[in-house]
């Protein structure tokens, strides 16, 4: 168990349909990080939280969006869902607001049907 | 952006073996982790490596940054170290940018 909880392990949905997805950082970290994972897009940046503000933002769509609650818990809402969605999902969280030394979560499963 | 590109992007070993990774970067780096995600999917962080040397068992990486490359070594290898390595860097801020893998798969 790397201390980064994220639910649910895996998800089925259709087209259309929106769906949030859960993070809880580690004890002690204040960054909480998303990342997709596709086969042909690899791992790619979606957007950082420190302590409850937005800090980075990558190549995250319109139609996802996400926040960090006052107790640090985290979520990535994504709606409009379409098949080319469907990946892995990772939360990672950190001390401080740099990268240093993430730590990922078990990762959301998600497909699009 | 910056370019991080990881060789070889596959590698097929007997137990035991030793092998290395390399990724190069196209930029100076304030940040240079490697991952180690296993056939679960699950990422597990192995260095935080932006410059020199560090060593975790079998495992060790060294980074020059002047140069733009980190190496990974794996020593003695076994059949739990198959999987993707990624190596993952930030040029500045918190935005890492990952490599696309060496996928390792080591024999019995």
């Amino acid at each position: 168990d790397s201390g980064v909880t994220q639910t649910p392990k895996h998800l089925i949905t259709a087209t259309g349909q929106r769906v949030t997805l859960r993070c809880s950082p580690r004890s002690g970290d204040l960054s909480v990080y998303w990342y997709q994972q596709s086969l042909d897009q690899g791992l790619q940046f979606l957007i950082q939280y420190y302590n409850g503000e937005e800090r980075a933002k990558g190549n995250i769509l319109e139609r996802f969006s996400a926040q960090q609650f006052p107790d640090l818990h985290s979520e990535l809402n994504l709606s409009s869902l379409e098949l080319g969605d469907s990946a892995l999902y990772f939360c990672a969280s950190s001390v401080g607001g740099q990268a240093y030394g993430y730590t990922f979560g078990s990762g959301t499963r998600l497909t699009v049907v | 952006g910056i370019q991080v590109e990881q060789s070889p992007p596959d590698l097929i070993l007997q137990e035991g073996a030793n092998s290395t990774l390399r990724c190069n970067f196209s930029d100076s780096v304030n940040n240079l982790q490697w991952f180690h995600q296993n056939p679960w999917g699950q990422l597990i962080n192995l260095f935080y490596i932006p410059s020199g040397t560090k060593q975790n068992g079998r495992l060790s990486a060294t980074t020059v940054a002047t140069e733009r490359y980190s190496l990974l070594y794996i020593s003695s290898s076994q059949t739990t170290d198959s999987g993707v390595y990624f190596c993952a860097v930030a040029t500045s801020g918190s935005r890492l940018t990952f490599g696309e893998g060496t996928q390792l798969t080591v024999n019995p």
